[in-house]
């Protein structure tokens, strides 16, 4: 059973400071990894995807991923109010067919941005 | 370019009635996720898709759901005999035939079983 593992929150973060969330995945065979942001009442939409260890940074967003820690991050800089979403950590591996499988999703972190 | 759309936005059936989500991928994308979100809970994967064949079901309840992706048109995600138990948000993402790419979702289904 593959399991991605998120700190509920909320997390609340001052304006302008670096927000932190955290996701831990089960299962070694994933290969990609992936952060939605999601608003009340709407869709995820994809923010970042890593697929290797290290940094991939995006304008104000760095995504960490340690695969032997299983352990993957999201680093949102200068934060604004509208950030306040919940942040849904996602995983998938390859598909024995080919492929890959359908995304495992945290139950994701609730941010709320401060004024 | 389009993106994933999905129809109807909001569906209303009583129960015992059945449903019908459809999702049309992104121009380019031919593999097709469904995916169900109840209230407070998290995304869970039902099935995986390409055009005419079905990859991966381990997630879609053995009784009433089904899938289908034909050759031409959209995918359809059908719940015969619905419950108050399936309203839910149904997603629909698709992505390129290839590995480590990127999945994007439509805006959803709000199914509501009165």
């Amino acid at each position: 059973q593959k399991e991605v593992e998120q700190n509920s929150g909320p997390l609340s973060v001052p304006e302008g400071a670096i927000a932190s969330l955290n996701c831990t995945y089960s299962d070694r065979g994933s290969q990609s990894f992936f952060w939605y942001r999601q608003y009340s009442g709407k869709s995820p939409e994809l923010i970042m995807s890593i697929y290797s260890n290290g940094d991939q940074e995006d304008g104000r967003f760095t995504a960490q991923l340690n695969k032997a820690s299983q352990y993957v991050s999201l680093l949102i800089r200068d934060s604004q109010p509208s950030d306040s979403a919940t942040y849904l950590c996602a995983v998938s591996g390859l598909y024995s067919g080919g492929g890959a499988d359908g995304l495992t999703f945290g139950k994701g972190t609730h941010l709320i941005i401060q004024p | 370019n389009a993106g994933v759309m999905q129809n109807p936005r909001h569906l209303v059936r009583r129960r015992g009635q059945e449903a019908r989500l459809r999702c049309s991928p992104m121009k380019g994308h031919s593999h097709v996720y469904w995916y169900r979100q109840l209230p407070e809970e998290g995304l869970k994967f039902m099935v995986y898709l390409q055009k005419e064949n079905i990859i991966d079901e381990s997630g879609m309840p053995k009784e009433r759901f089904s899938a289908e992706f034909p050759k031409e048109g959209p995918s359809i995600l059908r719940i015969q005999q619905v419950v108050r138990g399936d309203s839910a948000a149904y997603f629909c993402a698709s992505s390129r035939p290839t590995l480590n790419t990127e999945a994007f979702f439509g805006q959803g289904t709000r199914l509501t079983v009165v």
